[in-house]
């Protein structure tokens, strides 16, 4: 069935460090692919999302592009602050459902 | 305006106890859900409803029960409570339609069952 594999945290960089946070995905047909983030005592928020093939979603200066050669959505930043510290769930859809398949979640820790 | 909330934020009860939280959204979404995060954030659909009808519902005990009043309110009510049940429950809202739309959480409850 429909699933999606993160890399296992937790990720701890320095601040303004680069990041990869791999996801990779296996699904029936070309689903719409998602990042959210939960910041520390929060609930979850969409961070970006792509809805076909090649697409890229960027938002606050990260990026992830649609891959369906490698099945992958790695989200990538170029200078990680401290205050992106959080869980980064990778996500898409069940098929022709609102439900939404969630990876494991990469906890990412900045220090000054 | 808080677009989803949730009511309690923090509920701490012992086990064998009948609990419920609540939840609204002022997005106008068709479409709410429960989702329990564990201690290792993994987080797992419970329940999905669509303008007060049922869609999703997850291998869940049927000690929990999610009740739907209307479009905007989802509260989930939790029967005789057990230690395992102790988790942060997340309430979102989409726009629904199958078409897997952005999905809006609130701030979640975290429950402590002693």
């Amino acid at each position: 069935g429909d699933s999606v594999t993160q890399m296992e945290g937790p990720v701890t960089l320095s601040e303004e460090a680069f990041l990869t946070i791999n996801c990779t995905y296996t699904a029936t047909g070309y689903p719409s692919l998602f990042w959210y983030v939960q910041y520390p005592g929060e609930g979850l928020q969409l961070l970006l999302k792509a809805t076909k093939a090649d697409d890229k979603g960027s938002n606050k200066g990260f990026e992830a592009t649609y891959r369906k050669e490698t099945t992958s959505f790695h989200l990538e930043k170029g200078s990680v602050q401290v205050s992106d510290s959080a869980v980064y769930f990778c996500a898409l859809p069940y098929p022709n459902t609102d439900k939404l398949i969630f990876g494991t979640g990469t906890r990412l820790q900045v220090f000054p | 305006d808080t677009a989803v909330s949730q009511t309690p934020k923090y509920l701490v009860t012992q086990m064998g106890n009948d609990k419920s939280i609540k939840c609204e959204q002022n997005l106008g979404h068709d479409t709410m859900y429960w989702y329990k995060q564990d201690s290792k954030k993994f987080l797992k659909i419970m329940f999905s409803y669509n303008n007060k009808e049922l869609i999703i519902n997850e291998t869940v005990p049927n000690r929990f029960s999610p009740k739907s009043p209307d479009k905007a309110h989802l509260n989930l009510h939790i029967n005789s409570l057990e230690l395992g049940d102790s988790a942060v429950y997340f309430c979102a809202s989409s726009q629904g339609g199958g078409r897997a739309d952005t999905q809006y959480f609130g701030p979640g409850t975290r429950l402590t069952v002693l």
